[in-house]
């Protein structure tokens, strides 16, 4: 039973350029959440989908978006990046019914350049 | 979400408990204490939880203080592999509520 994928799992990319992140959620999960870890800190959410729309938003501006597939995958979209952008990105997928925990990837190391 | 507070590192020899520590004084009653851990270079894996009771399962012990005020998790034998940051989060346990992440505490097994 696959866990949560997520790819790339590294990326370089040049200020202003976007960037798009990929998951797939484990089996059975319907629920997608992402959150940016800086280097030496927690994870920070930054939002969350469910049945395909964005279900809750954390404290990240709209260079952010995203977007769930009928298949619960999920991208992250990041526009016009900058330096703080550079991060370890987390991919975290769940259920909407049931056990509430959450199963996450081992993410995806996104350089600004 | 009620915020944790935890000391930011520990050491812990190999074979020995390990007892991680966690504050949480303005936990509410339908929130859960919940426990992650993160290895290098890998996604939080998820530890155990619990309300009230204490809790065991093949990976470690959950002790919640009677006042639930405070909470620690047990490590029985810690073995290199264990060597994380450990994180202690409250929650509603409700579908789409998010785990809010302090800073945790980095826990370094010697030999």
């Amino acid at each position: 039973d696959a866990g949560v994928t997520q790819s790339p799992t590294h990326l370089i990319k040049t200020r202003g350029q976007q960037v798009t992140l990929r998951c797939s959620p484990k089996s059975g999960h319907d629920t997608v959440s992402w959150y940016q870890q800086a280097l030496g800190q927690g994870p920070q959410f930054i939002f969350q989908y469910y049945e395909e729309e964005e279900r809750q938003r954390g404290n990240f501006p709209d260079r952010f978006s995203g977007h769930q597939f009928p298949n619960y995958s999920s991208e992250l979209n990041v526009n016009a990046l900058l330096l703080g952008d550079s991060a370890l990105y987390l991919c975290a997928s769940s259920l909407s019914q049931g056990y509430y925990g959450y199963t996450f990837g081992s993410g995806t190391r996104l350089t600004v350049v | 979400d009620a915020k944790t507070t935890q000391p930011p590192s520990m050491d812990c020899a190999e074979g020995r408990a390990a007892n991680l520590p966690c504050n949480h004084s303005t936990i509410s009653g339908n929130e859960y204490v919940y426990w992650y851990r993160q290895i290098h270079s890998q996604g939080p894996q998820y530890i155990i939880h619990g309300l009230k009771n204490n809790e065991t399962n093949e990976m470690a012990s959950l002790i919640i203080t009677e006042d639930r005020k405070s909470s620690t998790l047990i490590l029985p034998h810690a073995t290199l592999r264990d060597t994380a940051v450990y994180y202690c989060i409250v929650r509603v346990e409700a579908a789409g509520n998010k785990l809010t992440f302090g800073g945790g505490t980095r826990v370094l097994v010697k030999p």
